[in-house]
């Protein structure tokens, strides 16, 4: 069976530290990875995704995750963040060739001025 | 360009009573999907669809039916709200393939049964 952990549920960060959000993942079949952001009292919207290719993955608003094939993490990573980054943010697999999406349990960032 | 669209945004229901929350897609994916987000537990899905006409359970059905009738709608009733069904209730679409595409979310309905 598939899985997605993000051992941190809440992750509080100065303003203009970096950051670093981890996700695990476990699967035996071929997946694509994807982090998702929620700005409180609204939807879930892409944040970036890997597909294949390089194992750094730029994605909007100045993040970037790594992909370890060997570790299986997907960690995401920010060097400078914003009191606007403040959100709840949730990493997820797609099993390949299928309609499933597995989510963790999300990792709510707090950015303190 | 509206990509998924949920209605409505805010329910309050007593226990007992049913209602419909609608999502509606413009992205022509033919792939649905409802979801329950609840503090700590992330998103779990409830039903999905993965065409017109086909609907099957995900992994917390109970309570909770949907219909597929259009390629663009899929509802999600409650026959008979009970407190535990107090969520925010996401729907999805995505197009189908080999899954390197991501979900697209609607921006949730906040329900609470008293």
């Amino acid at each position: 069976a598939q899985s997605v952990t993000q051992l941190d549920s809440q992750v509080p960060v100065f303003e203009e530290a970096p950051v670093e959000l981890r996700c695990n993942y476990s699967s035996s079949v071929s997946v694509y990875l994807f982090w998702y952001v929620q700005y409180p009292n609204q939807g879930l919207q892409l944040l970036l995704k890997y597909l294949s290719g390089s194992t750094l993955v730029k994605g909007i608003n100045g993040f970037e995750a790594e992909f370890n094939k060997s570790q299986t993490s997907f960690h995401l990573r920010k060097p400078s963040v914003h009191i606007s980054d403040t959100a709840e943010y949730f990493c997820a697999v797609r099993i390949s060739g299928t309609y499933k999406y597995i989510f963790g349990t999300g990792t709510r960032l707090k950015v303190l001025a | 360009n509206a990509g998924v669209t949920q209605t409505p945004k805010f329910r309050v229901l007593k226990t007992g009573q049913s209602m419909t929350l609608l999502c509606a897609q413009d992205m022509n994916h033919e792939y649905m999907y409802w979801y329950r987000q609840d503090p700590g537990m992330g998103l779990r899905l409830i039903h999905y669809s993965v065409g017109e006409g086909t609907t099957a359970k995900g992994e917390v059905p109970d309570g909770y039916n949907v219909s597929r009738l259009k390629k663009q709608n899929f509802l999600l009733g409650l026959e008979s709200a009970a407190p535990s069904q107090t969520s925010v209730y996401f729907c999805a679409s995505s197009p189908r393939g080999s899954g390197y595409t991501e979900a697209f979310f609607g921006q949730g309905t906040r329900l609470t049964v008293v």
